[in-house]
């Protein structure tokens, strides 16, 4: 079974630029997950999304939206960037995190530039 | 509220020897709790989760974790390095309430010496 697939793996932009990342989840997996990993705050977690439907969301500022589509792929979306959202961002599948003991796979991330 | 301290940012050991990387965690429920692995410039491996049913948990690559709960311990062990495990090591919790959000730790980097 394929994993979980991130598109583009390396991303450059300029200040005030929007960005949108896609994740592709495990054949499956209904429920997504985003995080951004710095070296600063390290791996924090962004929102989840599961039929569609946001059901958790993190401590970021409103710039970071995000989107799930009825095949479960989910898309994640920046604006008006900021040189602090440089980072690795992360997505997981899972089957459905609704209990506690099921387990995230992640994906290789998206290295985001932002000059 | 639930969180996890990775009591050591760096470990170093020399091939064959003993690993330990040690995990505390603070929740006000029974907690799931999981050690990811982070290769450079890749994303996260489950090396193992608890999740109650037994506080010795074995995972892949001959890692293992004990949850002490008068502890609140996780610590995750391994009897003889390998050179392949250098990498970056995360102790992770989740809760209920909190869908699909996994709390993670500072990490420890593992550095394996020849």
């Amino acid at each position: 079974k394929a994993g979980v697939t991130q598109t583009p793996r390396y991303l450059i932009k300029t200040r005030g630029q929007q960005v949108t990342l896609s994740c592709s989840p495990i054949s499956g997996h209904r429920s997504v997950s985003w995080y951004q990993q710095t070296p600063g705050q390290g791996l924090q977690f962004l929102f989840e999304y599961f039929s569609e439907t946001q059901r958790n969301k993190g401590n970021f500022p409103g710039r970071f939206s995000g989107r799930q589509f009825s095949n479960s792929r989910s898309e994640m979306n920046v604006s008006t960037l900021e040189l602090g959202d440089s980072a690795l961002y992360l997505c997981a599948s899972s089957l459905d995190p609704s209990g506690p003991t099921d387990t995230q796979y992640f994906g290789p991330g998206t290295r985001l530039t932002v000059l | 509220a639930q969180s996890v301290t990775q009591l050591d940012s760096h470990v170093s050991v020399s091939e064959g020897t003993p690993v330990l990387l040690r995990c505390n965690y603070s929740s006000s429920y029974s907690p799931s709790l999981f050690w990811y692995v982070q290769h450079p410039n890749k994303g996260l491996q489950l090396l193992l989760k608890y999740t109650s049913a037994a506080t010795l948990v074995k995972g892949i690559n001959g890692f293992e974790a004990e949850f002490k709960k008068s502890e609140t311990s996780f610590h995750l062990t391994k009897p003889s390095a390998h050179m392949s495990d250098a990498a970056e090591y995360f102790c992770v919790v989740s809760g209920s309430g909190n869908t699909g959000k996994l709390i993670f730790g500072q990490g420890t980097t593992l550095q394996v010496k020849p």
